[in-house]
């Protein structure tokens, strides 16, 4: 079975800081996906990434990067010059790629950005 | 941007009322799932649904649970009698032949 672990159930950082959310999965499997996402005040799941086991390059969108170790099982997300904004509970995820549909969550990161 | 909607926003049933949960997965999607959240931990897997009939569940979806997809666009969720423990928040997601999956905005349901 599949499991996603996110160690730092809180961080709070001050505005413009960088910051790093961890996230390390267990799996058998040898073709997976990796997901993050985010869930603002409001509630919502908001897609960031999709992320293949195939695919180690390191990936930048704006001030979000994301970074993919097989070696280590992680698979970590920086967010560079943090805004308030970017406060939510973060939700890294795991897929299988045949046969299991669903999502197997983390328990989250909730980050708080102080203005 | 086409979106996953979910109607109603919060429900309030009472203990061993049904209560259906009712979504709009996007249009071109052929994947349907439905996922819960109790408040403040992570978010789990309930059913995955595709061609018509499910095709994995996880053992929270006991017999009191059913889903439906009636027209060519909305996907049911129905609790036949509710429990306290039911409380929380339900998610619908859909996906295409990629593998995100993309949720609407939740249904809080409460039960009293």
């Amino acid at each position: 079975a599949q499991k996603v672990t996110q160690a730092q159930t809180e961080i709070s950082v001050v505005e413009k800081e960088d910051v790093t959310l961890d996230c390390v999965y267990e799996t058998r499997d040898t073709t997976y996906y990796l997901f993050w996402y985010k869930q603002p005040p409001s509630g919502e799941l908001v897609f960031l990434i999709r992320r293949n086991s195939f695919d180690e390059q390191n990936e930048i969108s704006g001030r979000y990067s994301w970074n993919f170790q097989k070696s280590t099982s992680s698979f970590n997300f920086t967010i560079t010059a943090s805004q308030v904004v970017d406060s939510a509970v973060y939700f890294c995820a795991l897929i299988l790629s045949f046969g299991n549909e669903k999502l197997t969550f983390g328990t989250g990161t909730r980050l708080t950005i102080i203005p | 941007e086409p979106e996953v909607t979910q109607t109603p926003s919060h429900q309030v049933t009472q203990m061993g009322q049904e209560v259906i949960l009712r979504c709009v997965p996007i249009s071109n999607h052929l994947y349907f799932y439905w996922y819960r959240q109790i408040l403040g931990q992570k978010v789990e897997f309930l059913v995955s649904f595709y061609n018509n009939e499910i095709s994995e569940k996880s053992e929270i979806f006991d017999d009191q649970f059913s889903v439906e997809r009636p027209d060519g666009s909305n996907f049911t969720l129905k609790i036949r009698s509710t429990k306290l423990e039911d409380s929380a928040m339900y998610f619908c997601a859909s996906r295409s032949l990629s593998y995100e999956q993309y949720f609407g905005p939740g249904t809080r349901l409460t039960v009293t």
